[in-house]
């Protein structure tokens, strides 16, 4: 099976720019779900979607935003950039029938705002 | 906040000596998870230890997991340069949820 993949891997945006990140996860997967990874913060949940339906919430602001589609397909935005949202944003997938199971990470995008 | 704290932060051996790292957690868990990360790329998951578990094996890997004491060790016996990475614990709480918290990391470097 092919693994995760997200695209653009990387990114440059200047503040008060929006970008949106694209997530494929491994078929049959139903569960998608979003990380920031900074050097400060390390690894934070920012969302996880099942089915079309954001079923968790991390604690960010209203500026990340996703979505999921029919698919299972999984894009995420972040509008209003600001320099502290440079980071490497890692999408994971799983079957999402069990809580907590094991997670298949995408290669991440890495995104700098300048 | 982070949920998982790894120690140490950083860790240098030679190629073929073991390597241990320590994880604590806060909470009740359902599960605790080990990950490697290699230069910033995608996490990689390496073994799954459940809550009614004290021991698991996976090749060159051994997990425990003490819950009385929330924490969790991660040895590699023989190591070798391609285990250089970063090695992260996640959890997750008893209530439920699909999230993983992740600790901050250890640096794990292998020098041949």
């Amino acid at each position: 099976k092919a693994g995760v993949t997200q695209t653009p891997r990387y990114l440059i945006k200047t503040r008060g720019q929006q970008v949106t990140l694209s997530c494929s996860p491994i078929s049959g997967h139903r569960s998608v779900s979003w990380y920031q990874q900074t050097p400060g913060q390390g690894l934070q949940f920012l969302f996880e979607y099942f089915s079309e339906t954001q079923r968790n919430k991390g604690n960010f602001p209203g500026r990340f935003s996703g979505r999921q589609f029919s698919n299972s397909r999984s894009e995420m935005n972040v509008s209003t950039l600001e320099l502290g949202d440079s980071a490497l944003y890692l999408c994971a997938s799983s079957l999402g029938l069990v809580i907590q199971e094991t997670q298949y990470f995408g290669p991440g995008t890495r995104l700098l705002v300048l | 906040s982070q949920q998982g704290e790894e120690d140490p932060q950083a860790l240098s051996i030679q190629e073929g000596e073991n390597a241990t790292m320590n994880c604590s957690y806060k909470t009740s868990i359902n599960n605790l998870q080990w990950y490697r990360q290699n230069s910033g790329r995608g996490l990689v998951h390496l073994i799954l230890i459940r809550s009614n578990e004290r021991e698991k094996h996976s090749g060159r890997l051994r997990v425990t997991l003490d819950t009385s004491k929330k924490s969790s060790s991660l040895l590699i016996t023989a190591s070798r340069a391609a285990d250089t990475a970063s090695y992260f614990c996640a959890t997750g709480d008893i209530q439920g949820a699909q999230k993983l918290v992740f600790g901050q990391g250890t640096r794990l470097t292998i020098n041949p």
